[in-house]
């Protein structure tokens, strides 16, 4: 069994649209729960994250954690066309990183 | 904060030479750097772990004697792919932490190898 799995994609949405982007994973010792970004051709970058259980707020973005479920998600309201990347989730344990495979979004105008 | 740079950006090489790849936390020391090789369409995939001073740790499957790291400063990690191939292809990205076994990592923007 994989440690995270991650819906590949890829996702298009419109404009203005709700998105949801989300991980399972296996590992119980997870402790960090981390959303990067990737636009093609260039490196990910830290979009945010969250410790433990709960939600956390970022303007459009919003990371939800239940640990109970194991099962993590990524929430972006009023899409706009500039989120359009590979959005990959990492969850570690604080020595190490793991990453699903990304989801490929789209926005389309 | 927390910039971390590559250079250079893209390279193209020969098949059977080597290549250095640079990786420099800009405004921060690093004490562990990590290095990624990303195929297209696929997933980050670490390759080695690397802690100022000390040697690096790679990851199984990847050939340390082939890519060869040195973090020798608490800025500087380099990567170096010995007698390339076109295998090696790849998107290589470093990302670098600014404490032992932090959940934080700042990734470069990596660096486009081409080997013909």
């Amino acid at each position: 069994q994989k440690e995270v799995e991650q819906d590949p994609g890829p996702l298009s949405v419109p404009e203005g649209a709700i998105v949801s982007l989300n991980c399972t994973y296996s590992n119980s010792a997870f402790q960090y729960f981390m959303w990067y970004r990737q636009y093609s051709r260039k490196g990910p970058e830290l979009l945010m994250y969250t410790y433990s259980s709960g939600n956390k707020e970022d303007g459009r973005f919003t990371a939800q954690v239940d640990k109970s479920s194991k099962y993590i998600s990524l929430f972006i309201r009023d899409s706009q066309p500039s989120d359009s990347a590979t959005y990959l989730c990492a969850p570690t344990t604080g020595n190490q990183f793991y990453f699903g495979t990304g989801t490929s979004l789209t926005v389309i105008p | 904060g927390a910039v971390v740079s590559q250079h250079p950006s893209w390279v193209i090489c020969k098949s059977g030479t080597s290549v250095k790849i640079e990786c420099r936390s800009l405004d921060f020391q690093a004490t562990t750097m990590f290095w990624y090789r990303q195929f297209p369409k696929q997933s980050l995939m670490l390759m080695a772990t690397s802690n100022e001073g000390s040697k690096a740790t790679y990851e199984q499957g990847v050939e340390k004697d082939k890519f060869l790291i040195n973090h020798a400063s608490l800025t500087l990690s380099t990567l170096t792919v010995t007698s390339a191939h076109p295998e090696d292809s790849s998107f290589y990205i470093c990302s670098a932490s600014d404490r032992r076994g932090t959940d934080t990592q700042y990734f470069g923007p990596g660096t486009r190898l081409t080997v013909l």
